[in-house]
């Protein structure tokens, strides 16, 4: 089966630029996670989404994140407008049901943000 | 909290010794833990998970054992390889709240 697919893979940008990213999980899976990785750290999760449905954002900077996933595929996270401290890996996820909690889930390769 | 401890890297080792990282964690419940790991360049990849008290996940060569009474899930390998080289990422899980919650990451390197 395909993977977790994500673009793009890297990202420079300025501060206070807007940005997005996209992530097609793996066909038939109904959880999407957006983590976020800053260098040094393990990924944070940022968003849950069960279907089209977000489950978990409380970790979400909702003043400037925002993320979506309207036909509960794809799912797109945007950053509106990027600081320094956003520099980080993105990482999206996807799981056939939350339970695979219990087992692990599909990461994609990440889109690479670099914020000047 | 639920949180993740795992020992800090860099952890540097010549090829074919013997591999210990740390874990320990805190958590209500009976979480399912796990070993990620990040190569170069890539995305992570799980590597052994195990999801009650005294199993042991095992894939390519290494080792964990689910510990409760130590609270600890540390990793093992007996001979380690230069393709062996990335970040090593302890983790927990629960199906009830769906997300896993990640340690700090190890980084290994491997001499030739």
């Amino acid at each position: 089966e395909a993977g977790v697919a994500q673009s793009p893979r890297y990202k420079i940008i300025e501060k206070r630029q807007s940005v997005a990213f996209w992530c097609n999980p793996i066909s038939g899976h109904a959880t999407l996670y957006w983590y976020q990785q800053i260098l040094g750290q393990g990924p944070k999760l940022l968003i849950q989404f069960q279907n089209n449905g977000v489950v978990d954002d409380s970790q979400l900077p909702k003043d400037r994140f925002s993320a979506e996933r309207l036909k509960g595929v794809d799912s797109t996270l945007k950053i509106q407008p990027a600081k320094l401290e956003d520099s980080a890996v993105y990482l999206c996820a996807s799981s056939l049901d939350p339970t695979e909690a219990d087992y692990g889930y599909t990461f994609g390769s990440g889109t690479r943000l670099t914020v000047v | 909290g639920n949180s993740v401890t795992q020992m800090e890297g860099p952890v540097t080792l010549s090829e074919e010794a013997f591999l210990t990282i740390n874990c320990t964690y805190t958590a209500t419940g009976y979480p399912s833990l796990f070993w990620y790991v990040q190569y170069p360049g890539e995305g992570l990849q799980l590597l052994l998970k195990a999801t009650k008290a005294d199993d042991k996940g095992s894939n390519k060569g290494f080792e964990a054992t689910y510990r409760k009474e130590t609270t600890s899930f540390h990793l093992e390998k007996g001979s380690v390889q230069v393709s062996d080289s990335a970040v090593y990422f302890c983790a927990l899980g629960y199906s009830s709240a769906s997300k896993i919650i990640f340690g700090s990451g190890t980084r290994l390197s491997i001499r030739p």
